[in-house]
């Protein structure tokens, strides 16, 4: 079974704290992603990698920034955290190329709180 | 662009009733679609996906959808609830990335 792991469940943070949130995965995916989730407005894309070193924005990329330096670990960065910023973040993988069926396997969300 | 529009963001049932999650989507070119399911304080799981073999598509714990290219429609139907099945339900099309719809709350009623 592929499994996505997050560093944390649950993440309580300051206003203008350095926050990391970090995701593994154990099946040599080449694409990456990072979401964030809230009532009402669904899953949205902040950025996604496909590649070691590479990155691209996603809907929402503004206040936040990635960092994969392994092709299993893709990490999420707010770089000063907001209380707009309060929000379930899943991680997401899935085959890259020309074996890719599509379907992302999804870690199980880090719910953090900015106060 | 892409879409996907889910009607009604919460949906209740009785236990043994027909579940019906309904979601349309927009696409200029052939869509894959997906449905996913969030059970509370989970990530996201598969339930099934279209990728432009059977329009009919199976899935697990007994779900199954249509990918109705005349109505622009892939809805999720069930025959009959079970408790279990309470859960956020996501409907989501890929075409270039994968683009989510705002989710249904699903509730089942004994």
């Amino acid at each position: 079974d592929v499994k996505v792991t997050q560093s944390s469940r649950y993440l309580v943070k300051r206003t203008g704290e350095k926050v990391f949130l970090e995701c593994v995965q154990d099946m040599d995916h080449e694409n990456m992603f990072w979401y964030r989730q809230d009532p009402g407005l669904g899953l949205r894309l902040i950025y996604f990698s496909y590649d070691v070193k590479m990155k691209e924005k996603g809907d929402i990329p503004e206040g936040y920034s990635v960092s994969r330096e392994k092709k299993e670990r893709f990490s999420l960065i707010l770089e000063s955290a907001s209380t707009n910023q309060t929000s379930m973040y899943l991680c997401a993988s899935t085959v890259g190329g020309g074996k890719t069926t599509y379907e992302q396997y999804f870690g199980p969300g880090t719910r953090l709180t900015v106060t | 662009a892409q879409s996907v529009t889910q009607l009604g963001s919460h949906v209740s049932v009785s236990e043994g009733a027909l579940v019906l999650l309904r979601c349309n989507y927009s696409s200029s070119v052939p869509p894959y679609l997906f449905w996913y399911v969030q059970y509370p304080n989970q990530g996201l799981q598969l339930l099934l996906k279209y990728t432009s073999a059977a329009t009919l598509v199976k899935g697990i714990n007994g779900f199954e959808a249509e990918f109705k290219k005349s109505e622009t429609s892939f809805h999720l139907t069930k025959p009959s609830a079970h408790m279990s099945d309470a859960a956020e339900y996501f409907c989501a099309v890929k075409t270039d990335k994968l683009i989510f719809g705002t989710g249904t709350r699903l509730q089942v009623f004994p």
